[in-house]
């Protein structure tokens, strides 16, 4: 079954601690994407990657970490440095930068 | 910098009723438009990309136009249904840059 998988659903964290997002994809993609999704805000872009081993920032960045040492995988870590990471986190993957995105259910972050 | 607007941020209609979400862009050097439909606390699913050399793109009840000189896209649903109602998302790409996205209309359909 091919598609992409964001884990955990629903992540707690306490204020001063680093937590890390799991997106991987089987569809043989190479770009993939982490947005933040507030309510009235729409999406977000944090970071993005265009093929293994390379990523850019996206829009928000501050606080945030990615890395691609993997085409299926893209997590995102939210340092402490992240001073309001309660939101929707969504990972997206495509073929190239401008084609068709296929998302990921999404994982709801809450620092308690 | 590329700016995307979707009006009216929320709709609502009764069951059956054809109906018409707007969407417009600043820059139209577009490379395409893409349309999704997100639920309530899910993923977004990709409905509709029309590459900036069409005029529009048809996928079932859904109909896609765009309107490139003009930076406006619209997203026709006709006879809608109850399980039409969600948020639907415009997103537009410059080609080597990732989508840049609106805030969306949120369509609930009334039985």
């Amino acid at each position: 079954d091919g598609g992409i998988t964001q884990s955990p659903k629903y992540l707690f964290r306490k204020e001063g601690q680093n937590v890390t997002l799991s997106c991987e994809q089987n569809l043989n993609h190479d770009a993939m994407y982490w947005y933040r999704q507030d309510p009235g805000q729409g999406l977000r872009l944090i970071y993005y990657s265009h093929i293994v081993n390379d990523f850019q920032k996206g829009d928000i960045a501050e606080g945030y970490s990615v890395s691609r040492e993997k085409k299926e995988s893209f997590p995102l870590t939210v340092t402490s440095a992240q001073k309001n990471p309660t939101a929707f986190y969504l990972c997206a993957s495509s073929t190239y930068v401008a084609d068709t995105q296929y998302f990921g259910p999404g994982t709801r972050l809450t620092v308690l | 910098k590329q700016e995307v607007t979707q009006i009216p941020a929320a709709l609502s209609v009764p069951e059956g009723e054809n109906l018409v979400l707007n969407c417009s862009f600043t820059d139209s050097a577009i490379y395409n438009l893409q349309w999704f439909r997100q639920d309530p606390g899910k993923g977004l699913t990709s409905l509709l990309l029309i590459q900036s050399s069409q005029r529009e793109q048809t996928s079932g009840r859904l109909n896609a136009s765009l309107d490139k000189s003009s930076g406006r896209s619209t997203l026709y649903i006709a006879a809608s249904q109850p399980g039409d109602s969600a948020t639907y998302l415009c997103a537009v790409s410059s080609g080597n840059t990732p989508l840049v996205f609106g805030k969306g209309t949120r369509l609930s359909v009334i039985a």
